[in-house]
């Protein structure tokens, strides 16, 4: 079974539209960490965000937000006024055991069009 | 800033030659990872290192082995490269929970 899980493969919105990314996630650690990334066409993995288990405060940077939900096990993000730099393949990911393994999603390429 | 560089960017092999891709980070990070990436399937990993000479497999370690003879550099090593090895390889390193800093990325190619 799929530790994470990303349902949306890829989502097209217009420039200024929000966006949600789901991620739903699969653990009976009770420590854990989730992370987002993000892969633009260069294809470096660029960090967004990490959130431990113990901490379901949702959190928001400028134009992102994260919601961590516990009791459904999902970590969504959502992008506000989504702006064509936006467009990239977005990473959900899990960690969790002693020595940190690390399990992502199979990714959601979002393309913003002008 | 910590940075993990990796030796190649593109690399070209034939079908059975025996290819290394390395991976060094300078930051004294505990764990080291080698991940594959391929259209519709994200990320898998395939080693992981979490100390100097300790390795253990991932999702997908068949057809590939690694090496880690010191703490800032991790081998991943193709026997006896395949097509089916041709994809983007990735490595990471990471303190003990906290995130992964990612190299650049080595797109192999077997023909």
């Amino acid at each position: 079974a799929q530790k994470v899980t990303q349902a949306q493969t890829e989502i097209s919105v217009v420039e200024k539209e929000d966006v949600t990314l789901d991620c739903v996630y699969e653990t009976r650690d009770t420590t854990y960490y989730l992370f987002w990334y993000k892969q633009p066409p260069s294809g470096e993995l660029v960090f967004l965000i990490r959130r431990n288990s113990f901490d379901e405060q949702n959190e928001i940077s400028g134009r992102y937000s994260w919601n961590f939900q516990k009791s459904t096990s999902s970590f969504n993000f959502t992008i506000t006024a989504s702006q064509v730099v936006d467009s990239a393949v977005y990473f959900c990911a899990l960690g969790e055991g002693n020595f940190n393994k690390f399990y992502f999603g199979s990714g959601t390429k979002l393309n913003v069009k002008p | 800033d910590v940075k993990v560089t990796q030796s190649s960017r593109y690399l070209v092999k034939r079908t059975g030659e025996k290819v290394f891709l390395e991976c060094v980070q300078d930051m004294d990070h505990e764990n080291m990872f080698w991940y594959r990436q391929d259209p519709g399937l994200g990320l898998r990993l395939i080693y992981f290192s979490y100390d100097v000479k300790m390795k253990e497999k991932g999702d997908i370690p068949e057809g590939y082995s690694v090496s880690r003879e010191k703490k800032e550099r991790f081998s991943l090593i193709l026997e006896s490269a395949s097509t089916n090895q041709t994809s983007m390889y990735l490595c990471a390193s990471s303190l003990r929970w906290d995130r992964e800093y990612f190299g650049p990325g080595t797109r192999l190619t077997v023909t």
